[in-house]
């Protein structure tokens, strides 16, 4: 049930682009992002519920794509203060239980 | 309380040896989860508390590992006979998950070290 998540991981310059993947095999209820920077516990990004809707926060924004099962996470001019793991989290449409399972995570370093 | 409080922070034992992970989630938190993390890996999901029954137990690795939920409140992960394996960072998170509309908060962890 684990979401897989693309790439591994990436390595940006200051103020360029990234994009990364999660997917599930599974139907999906909603899609969270985290962010966890190194020693930290994972910090909430945002939530898209199924219906294909898209989210931003600063300039990362995201995309959830419900028949694919499939929601992309994409991150603008990227910020040094981006770098860190993301992992998608996937809440499976299976009864009554909300089960949040996570990807195995990104590792996003910006440099300078 | 303000957030998702772990206790210990830190923890060494030894090899063979019973350990107790404690997790005092927010108030009012139906949703209880707790995962594990070894040293650069992702989060391994380990057992979900929905109130103080426990839905899905399929991520506990082993049968030396146990948790338990009361009052819908305070959850503890307990680990008998640990193992080197067992050396990780224990999250665990809690969430009003309605209708997967939010968000969980993690709390800071439990660094398990076995020697």
């Amino acid at each position: 049930q684990q979401p897989v998540q693309s790439p591994q991981a990436v390595i940006l310059r200051e103020g360029e682009d990234a994009v990364i993947n999660c997917s599930s095999s599974k139907a999906l209820y909603s899609v969270h992002w985290y962010r966890q920077k190194h020693g930290e516990a994972p910090v909430f990004l945002m939530i898209l519920l199924k219906g294909g809707e898209q989210k931003g926060h600063e300039k990362i924004s995201a995309s959830f794509n419900e028949k694919k099962q499939q929601s992309s996470l994409y991150l603008t001019a990227s910020q040094l203060s981006y770098s860190g793991t993301y992992f998608c989290g996937t809440v499976i449409s299976s009864g009554s239980a909300r089960q949040l399972t996570f990807g195995s995570g990104t590792q996003l370093t910006v440099l300078p | 309380g303000a957030g998702v409080s772990q206790s210990p922070s830190n923890k060494v034992t030894e090899k063979g040896k019973d350990v107790e992970l404690r997790c005092d989630p927010i108030s009012g938190h139906t949703a209880l989860y707790w995962y594990r993390q070894s040293l650069g890996q992702g989060l391994e999901f380990l057992i979900y508390f929905q109130g103080n029954s426990a839905p899905d137990k399929s991520g506990l690795p082993s049968d030396r590992f146990s948790a338990e939920r009361t009052g819908g409140s305070v959850s503890t992960l307990t680990i008998q006979r640990t193992q080197q394996e067992d050396s990780a960072v224990y999250l665990c998170a809690s969430s009003s998950l309605r209708q997967g509309r939010t968000e969980a908060f993690f709390g800071q962890g439990t660094r398990l070290t076995v020697v």
